[in-house]
């Protein structure tokens, strides 16, 4: 069976410090890979998805980006972070064009 | 118009009670649509899939208005851990992504 792995679980930084959140999947091949971000009390914003190892689509424009340097690890990063970038970051992935699976999420506050 | 949108709630209601969520969705050629149940400070689960021709879970029912656009969740006899945020989520245009609503918050109370 698949499943997801994200870590950190939680995370605290400081303003102006870089970023990596990284997410794995197992159990399944060539699957489409998403990052979403949950604002407290808010929706799910997407925030980039990959269809494949090195192809990356951003839905936002923001301070972070996103790499998938093997087929199932897909990494979030930023270099400078800001206050605003606090929340819940999930990590999904799809085989098709059907429902998506999430991993357990990071929790990050930026301070 | 939100491109998904649900009622955002809070439905407070009593255990045993049946509740129903409707949601909107803003493309006419959808193709796919889901209910997700997301409990505070965790990540997002598959409830159910949502068929044209409607399907039922146990307690829960949902079915899709292609004419009007909404998809419906029906819960029956509503538990304590019914508690939750429910997302409607619809593949809008065929391609590699969801749409996700808001969300609506439903308390079930003893």
């Amino acid at each position: 069976s698949q499943t997801i792995h994200q870590w950190p679980a939680t995370l605290v930084q400081p303003v102006g410090s870089p970023l990596s959140l990284e997410c794995t999947v197992e159990g399944t091949s060539n699957p489409n890979l998403y990052w979403y971000r949950q604002a407290a009390g808010r929706g799910l914003q997407l925030l980039f998805y990959s269809i494949g190892i090195d192809q990356i689509s951003s839905e936002v424009p923001q301070n972070l980006s996103a790499s998938r340097p093997q087929d199932r690890q897909f990494i979030l990063s930023s270099k400078k972070l800001l206050l605003s970038d606090s929340g819940f970051y999930l990590c999904a992935w799809t085989l098709d064009k059907h429902e998506q699976f999430f991993g357990p999420g990071t929790r990050l506050t930026v301070l | 118009r939100k491109e998904v949108e649900q009622d955002p709630g809070p439905f407070n209601v009593p255990e045993g009670a049946t509740v129903a969520f409707n949601c909107t969705y803003s493309n006419s050629a959808s193709q796919s649509f889901f209910w997700y149940r997301q409990d505070c400070r965790k990540e997002p689960k598959l409830l159910m899939s949502v068929y044209s021709s409607g399907n039922e879970d146990g307690r829960f029912t949902a079915q899709l208005n292609r004419a009007s656009q909404y998809i419906s969740l029906l819960i029956r006899d509503s538990k304590l851990s019914d508690s939750a945020t429910y997302l409607c989520v619809v593949n809008l245009n065929a391609g590699n992504m969801l749409t996700f609503g808001g969300g609506t918050r439903l308390m079930v109370k003893p």
